[in-house]
């Protein structure tokens, strides 16, 4: 399966515990994408890297959320100190390098805190 | 804020029918592109139009595109039960890296 590949799937934690999600993405793409998701609503952009670079981040990301992509393979999302506000799906998708391109989502880890 | 507005909300045929989604948007797009996404799975890209297409075809699927109006329709025709999901239409922002911004979606039930 070449596709983007998400860890875990599910994740229920404890408020104030910290959590780390993997995505990674399909090899050849070099953009890769994080959105939440939560009921009833579309995906909402988090952040985005170009190759290992973290290019933008949405005001959704407050400082308590950290993204990185080392060497600009896999990518992982952190959130500190989590809230029973940050329950969501999170999805990780990428795309080729070129303006305007499908991206490729992962299916999801949906995170839940109690 | 999101970008775009599916409507209807939900809809509900059987199973033969078409159904018609439609989206409008606010700022002007590079190109607007439809997903789909199965209760339980991820989202699945199922096409896209650029802003200097008017219509464009797919298999069972035709979109449209009016960008006088900033307006989109998905059009699928003999539904099938495969195709209860819900279909969110989303434009890039050239920004954030052609970030995507979707709308709510619409749910879209097929009963045999």
């Amino acid at each position: 399966d070449t596709g983007v590949s998400q860890d875990p799937r599910h994740k229920i934690t404890k408020r104030g515990q910290n959590v780390t999600f993997r995505c990674d993405p399909i090899s050849e793409h070099n953009r890769l994408y994080w959105y939440r998701q939560t009921l009833g609503q579309g995906p909402e952009f988090l952040t985005y890297f170009q190759n290992e670079a973290q290019l933008e981040k949405s005001r959704l990301l407050s400082d308590r959320f950290s993204a990185e992509r080392p060497k600009g393979s896999f990518s992982t999302l952190e959130i500190q100190r989590t809230e029973q506000g940050d329950s969501a799906m999170y999805l990780c998708a990428s795309s080729r390098n070129l303006g305007g391109n499908e991206q490729y989502f992962g299916p999801g880890t949906r995170l839940t805190v109690t | 804020s999101q970008q775009g507005e599916e409507d209807p909300q939900a809809l509900s045929i059987q199973e033969g029918e078409n159904a018609t989604m439609n989206c409008s948007y606010k700022t002007s797009i590079n190109n607007l592109q439809w997903y789909r996404q199965n209760s339980g799975r991820g989202l699945v890209h199922l096409i896209l139009i650029r802003s200097n297409e008017r219509e464009k075809h797919s298999g069972r699927l035709r979109v449209t595109l009016d960008t006088s109006k900033k307006s989109s329709s998905l059009l699928i025709t003999a539904s099938r039960a495969a195709d209860t999901a819900s279909y969110f239409c989303a434009t890039d922002d050239s920004n954030s890296g052609y970030a995507l911004n979707f709308g709510k979606g619409t749910s879209l039930l097929v009963t045999p």
